[in-house]
C-alpha cells in the first residue's frame, strides 16, 4: 500500500512569502503529525491531529504557522511571512490508533532566501 | 518537559556489534522508540520498548531500564547499509501523542 506522501518535495521561496506544504497520510490513519527537522537535529514536533481536530499545537513556533486537516485525511501546513529561519525539512507522519509506530513521509525541504 | 541524550557520532567496523545509548528525562513516560534515518530520507521505525528488558528484531535489539531512565539500541553483524542516523524518542503522553526525539547518533560503518 501507499505510504505517507508529501508535496512539494522541495520548495524555494523568498522571505516574506506564503507557503503551503501538503501531507497525504496512510489511508485510515486517524493521527497525523507535523515535525520540523533542521540539519543535524532530530525532528521537532509542531502539531498533531486526531481526526479533523488539532489535538496539540503546542509545537507551532508562532502565529505565522497554521495547519488544517478539514476532512480528517490530507493536511496542509501553512506558513505566512516566511523567514530565513523557517528553512528546514518539514516532515509529516501518520499512525493508527492501534500501533505505536509513526510512519513518516519523505519530507518537504523548504528554503527561504 | 522531556529531554534525551545520545552520542552524536559512532564509528564501527563492518560485521561488528555497536550499541547506541540513550538517557532521558521526562515528566511522564510512555515508552522509548528508535528510528533510523538515512541521509535525505524519512525516519523509519525500528523498535519500541514500553517495559523493561530486551526486544529483539532480527539484527537489531533494543533495551529499556525505566528505573535508570536509560535505553540502548544494539546493532549486530553491521553492514555498510546500516550507516545512518539513529534517533531515540519518547512519548509525551498515552495514546497517539507526539514523539520527542533526541538529536540523533550518526553511525558510520567502515570496512
Amino acid at each position: 500500500g501507499a505510504g505517507v506522501s508529501q508535496t512539494p518535495s522541495n520548495k524555494v521561496t523568498e522571505k516574506g512569502k506564503y507557503v503551503e506544504l501538503r501531507c497525504d497520510p496512510i489511508s485510515g490513519h486517524t493521527a497525523l503529525y507535523w515535525y520540523r527537522q533542521s540539519l543535524g537535529q532530530g525532528p521537532e514536533f509542531l502539531i498533531y491531529f486526531q481526526g479533523t481536530g488539532a489535538a496539540d499545537d503546542s509545537g507551532l513556533p508562532n502565529d505565522r504557522f497554521f495547519a488544517v486537516r478539514p476532512e480528517g485525511s490530507v493536511s496542509t501546513l501553512k506558513i505566512q511571512r516566511t523567514e530565513r529561519g523557517d528553512s528546514a525539512v518539514y516532515l509529516c507522519a501518520s499512525s493508527s490508533s492501534s500501533t505505536e509506530t509513526q510512519y513518516f513521509g519523505p519530507g518537504t525541504r523548504l528554503l527561504v532566501l | 518537559g522531556q529531554s534525551l541524550e545520545q552520542p552524536s557520532e559512532v564509528t564501527a567496523v563492518e560485521g561488528a556489534i555497536v550499541q547506541i545509548n540513550c538517557t532521558y528525562q521526562t515528566s511522564g513516560f510512555y515508552g522509548l522508540s528508535w528510528y533510523q534515518q538515512h541521509d535525505g530520507g524519512a525516519p523509519t521505525f525500528l523498535s519500541y520498548n514500553a517495559l523493561d528488558g530486551l526486544e529483539e528484531t532480527g539484527r537489531f535489539s533494543s533495551f529499556l531500564s525505566r528505573s535508570d531512565s536509560y535505553g540502548y539500541l544494539l546493532l549486530q553483524e553491521l553492514q555498510m547499509k546500516d550507516s545512518a542516523s539513529y534517533f531515540c524518542a519518547v512519548r509525551g503522553g498515552s495514546g497517539n501523542t507526539p514523539l520527542v526525539f533526541g538529536k540523533g547518533t550518526r553511525l558510520s560503518v567502515i570496512a
